[in-house]
């Protein structure tokens, strides 16, 4: 079965760090583009970052590039998103989702993980 | 930047209805580069169609993908108590972008 669980979501101050993790089970990990995706309780979904294969091409979305880094670990099957600066409006849940097809940049997201909560508060 | 705007914000309608949903593009989206999504509470998107048209992997054919352009139409043929979700158009290309969402809700 294809999954991906996310975990390292939690409470943290303005100002402050926190780095998500994703790992991926039941798919060759290292032949797709990941990217992460996240959304206010209640509100829409909004595109964060992506990664290509290798990890050698990364996207950021205007709002978090310069204060956000996405990497991975294939050996780990595991995607990362490094989180600095972190402010109030960061507040939502984060997804992970894998890459619609192997070795595509056609960004369509199947699946995602269930998501880890991230609360930006003092 | 393209703009997705989903229409209607919040449909309402009764199981065993036909429901239509809309997105517009500010722009043309490039070789039908659109797909959509369901979202029920407490839960993760899932994947309905890709390239405007095609169902993923075990979506049941009641549901539909059409459109080319600017606008695009996700319709659901006769609608099953389990239909009713929030659902959300995507753009994929250098920059992914999403509608801001229809509500499907029980009349």
């Amino acid at each position: 079965e294809v999954q991906l669980v996310e975990s390292g979501g939690g409470l943290v101050q303005p100002g402050g760090s926190l780095r998500l993790s994703c790992a991926a089970s039941g798919f060759t990990f290292s032949s797709y583009w990941m990217h992460w995706i996240r959304q206010v309780p209640g509100k829409g979904l909004v595109w964060v970052s992506r990664l290509n294969m290798d990890g050698s091409i990364t996207t950021y979305a205007d709002s978090v590039k310069g204060r956000f880094t996405i990497s991975r670990d294939n050996a780990k099957n595991t995607l990362y998103l490094q989180m600095n600066s972190l402010r109030v409006e960061d507040t939502a849940v984060y997804y992970c989702a894998r890459a619609g097809l192997p070795y595509s940049t056609s960004h369509w997201f199947d699946p995602w993980g269930q998501g880890t909560l991230v609360t930006v508060s003092s | 930047e393209i703009v997705l705007t989903q229409s209607p914000g919040t449909l309402s309608l009764s199981p065993g209805e036909r429901a239509t949903l809309s997105c517009r593009a500010s722009q043309s989206v490039s070789s039908s580069y659109l797909a959509w999504y369901q979202q029920k509470p407490g839960q993760a998107p899932r994947l309905l169609i890709f390239g405007a048209s095609s169902r993923a992997t075990g979506i049941p054919d009641r549901f539909s993908g059409s459109g080319s352009g600017t606008d695009f139409t996700l319709t659901i043929s006769r609608l099953e108590p389990e239909d009713f979700a929030v659902y959300y158009c995507q753009r994929y290309g250098s920059s992914p972008s999403f509608g801001q969402g229809t509500k499907l809700q029980i009349k």
